[in-house]
């Protein structure tokens, strides 16, 4: 099965950086994926990492350490609309459709 | 990119009646669609995964004769709330997997916020 932990919530003021943390375990492991998710919306894709390394979009990186179980959200020049609830998604190597969620992080944004 | 649309939006009922929500991507076919539930402040949990022309697959702990979903065509699911009761209140999303892209990225759909009273 599959277990995948992220901090439940941070706080960080606007310009800063800021980084969410999400550990998995699976017995098979075929990538990761971060997703944003604004109250009472539906999530929409950020990023999406197979290989080790940093995968870089714009504000947004995203790093995978296979070897570890381990991957990072780095959000950079924060901005009050990055307030919002960030999730970590394991697709597993039998079913490339599944995807099994974190149970999010909710980042605050402050002024 | 890939747009998915649900229908209703929302949806506010009387315990022990059957809400449907549809499903739809609108730009491109999907063999496979996703429900997922998600409770306040939760993360999202996959209730089944709808199979175009066969039965769904349902995770454990998820009763079938409770959630029907039917995967009639290649861009649209529905799912049935049958007898639905309080605690089934949630929030109800879909998504589709497009078969082009290179990730085999799912998209979201709007999601559907079901309310019984």
């Amino acid at each position: 099965g599959q277990n995948i932990d992220q901090p439940t919530e941070m706080t960080a003021t606007e310009g800063a950086i800021v980084q969410i943390n999400c550990t998995y375990q699976t017995s098979g492991f075929n990538g990761l994926f971060w997703y944003q998710q604004h109250a009472g919306e539906a999530p929409t894709f950020l990023s999406y990492n197979v290989l080790d390394g940093l995968e870089e979009k714009g504000r947004f990186s995203s790093f995978l350490s296979r070897s570890k179980g381990y991957s990072y959200l780095l959000l950079k020049e924060l901005q009050m609309k990055d307030s919002a609830s960030y999730l970590c998604a394991v697709r597993e190597v039998w079913n490339t459709d599944k995807l099994i969620f974190g149970t999010g992080t909710r980042l605050q944004v402050f002024p | 990119g890939a747009v998915v649309s649900q229908h209703p939006s929302w949806v506010i009922c009387k315990s022990g009646t059957s809400v449907k929500i549809e499903c739809r991507s609108l730009d491109f076919q999907a063999t496979t669609m996703f429900w997922y539930r998600q409770f306040p402040k939760q993360s999202l949990m996959l209730m089944a995964t709808s199979n175009e022309g066969s039965k769904a697959t349902y995770e454990q702990g998820v009763e079938k004769d409770k959630f029907l979903i039917n995967h009639a065509s290649l861009t649209l699911s529905t799912l049935t709330v049958t007898s639905a009761h309080p605690e089934d209140s949630s929030f109800y999303i879909c998504s589709a997997r497009s078969s082009s892209g290179s990730q085999n990225e799912q998209f979201f759909g709007p999601g559907t916020r079901l309310t019984v009273l």
